[in-house]
């Protein structure tokens, strides 16, 4: 069966251009997390949809960055106006059930944005 | 808040040595338990999990004990392997966090024939 797909795998764009990446995530999975993962550290947490709400974007660094899942399934992230601190690996994950914590995630390859 | 700190890297064994790789929490309550792998170039992987304090979570030979009074979640290997050269990270998540993951800085394993 498919597993969480990102696309682009690689962008890169030139400071003050607007990117969105991509995930598909695993077909009937309710929860979609992103995650953004700077180079030699651990992936930190960015926003939350349950379905097509979004539950929490405490993670979004600023009003730049904007996530949307309108039908529940595909998700976008958008970086508007890239900065350079931007570049980082972007991963999304996708789980079966709602909000539940032992539920395992299952991660994407990520997309690799380098901004110039 | 939740975080996690993990045993600076990178570690370097030869073939058919005995890995530990320690992790600590801090999160109230009872937070389920993570560790992932991270192959170069390809996405997180799941590696085990545990729930609950005093589970043992196990798979391809490694294993963690959530242990709860020291909270601490450490990742140990009997006998690793070149194809174990890899990043790990362990990770908590909290349902009163939207179940999201909060992950440590990670730790590059790199195992040598």
């Amino acid at each position: 069966g498919a597993g969480v797909s990102q696309s682009p795998r690689y962008k890169v764009a030139k400071r003050g251009q607007d990117v969105a990446l991509r995930c598909d995530p695993i077909s009937g999975h309710v929860s979609l997390f992103w995650y953004q993962q700077a180079l030699g550290q651990g992936p930190e947490f960015l926003t939350y949809f349950q379905n097509e709400a979004q539950l929490d974007k405490s993670g979004l660094p600023s009003d730049r960055f904007f996530a949307e899942r309108p039908e529940g399934s595909v998700s976008t992230l958008k970086i508007q106006r890239t900065q350079q601190e931007d570049s980082a690996v972007y991963l999304c994950a996708s789980s079966q059930e709602r909000g539940y914590s032992n539920q395992p995630q299952h991660f994407g390859d990520g997309t690799r944005l380098s901004i110039l | 808040g939740n975080s996690v700190t993990q045993m600076e890297g990178p570690v370097t064994l030869s073939e058919e040595a005995f890995l530990t790789i320690n992790c600590t929490y801090t999160a109230t309550g009872y937070p389920s338990l993570f560790w992932y792998v991270q192959y170069p170039g390809e996405g997180l992987q799941l590696l085990l999990k545990a729930t609950k304090a005093d589970d043992k979570g196990s798979n391809k030979g490694f294993e963690a004990t959530y242990r709860k009074e020291t909270t601490s979640f450490h990742l140990e290997k009997g006998s690793v392997q070149v194809s174990d050269s890899a990043v790990y990270f362990c990770a908590l998540s909290r349902e009163t966090s939207g179940s999201r993951l909060t992950f440590g800085e990670g730790t590059q394993l790199t195992v040598n024939p």
